[in-house]
């Protein structure tokens, strides 16, 4: 399984980020699908998952700017952060993963076991 | 949210060296623990899920241990291809990843 970011490495500020993952070698079926990203500032932060169901968690501090979506013909999901500013500049990560948990039982591996290689993005004008 | 401190934040050691890396959680995360492998240029890579499973194909030098807040890394006989920053991450509630430790040849 392999999964590969792409889209625009230069995005102007209070524009919109827009970034889609493509997963090769298996289904996007029977697991869910995140973003995180890294930057200097701020380290490894997860930015939120998708289901093939469409249903979507995403990390709070991100909530009012990031919409994600799954195309299952295209065995691709995307990325969109709106009104970025240079504090989004960083690179990003597509992943599969992880599981969840509701009260006692778990489904899925609570890991991000598959990652691609990242992809850069600057913001700035 | 659930806040995740490494500790050292770098370390120096030699081939061969046993070292450990730990983890602490700002609250209770039961054993909702990973860790993760970097190195340069490169995603990090699964290392550890469950506190203490070894993901498949990762050598059994790696160890981890813990629950609750206080987690450890265990490298046993470090090899000249370990030297990467490894980070912990939980997933308990909105995941976070600690700062990392980044391990260098002394």
């Amino acid at each position: 399984v392999q999964l590969q970011e792409s889209g625009p490495g230069l995005v102007k500020p209070s524009e919109t980020l827009s970034l889609t993952c493509t997963v090769s070698g298996d289904s996007l079926n029977n697991y869910s699908w995140s973003w995180m990203r890294q930057s200097a500032e701020k380290g490894l932060e997860w930015i939120g998952r998708i289901y093939t169901s469409g249903n979507t968690d995403y990390n709070p501090s991100l909530k009012s700017r990031v919409t994600m979506s799954v195309d299952t013909s295209r065995n691709q999901f995307s990325l969109q952060v709106t009104s970025v500013t240079a504090a989004d500049t960083a690179v990003y990560y597509c992943a599969r993963g992880d599981g969840y948990c509701i009260r006692t039982t778990c489904y899925g591996l609570l890991a991000f076991d598959i990652w691609g290689q990242g992809t850069m993005v600057v913001v700035s004008s | 949210d659930i806040q995740m401190t490494q500790s050292p934040s770098s370390l120096s050691a030699s081939v061969g060296d046993r070292v450990t890396i730990t983890c602490r959680a700002s609250q209770n995360i039961d054993t909702y623990l990973t860790w993760y492998q970097q190195k340069p240029g490169k995603a990090p890579e699964l290392l550890i899920y469950a506190a203490s499973t070894l993901q498949s194909g990762v050598p059994s030098r790696f160890s981890g241990g813990g629950s609750g807040t206080d987690f450890t890394l265990t490298i046993s006989g470090l090899q000249r291809e370990d030297f990467a920053t490894y980070y912990c991450q939980h997933s308990h509630g909105t995941r976070t990843f600690g700062q990392g430790t980044k391990v260098d040849i002394k």
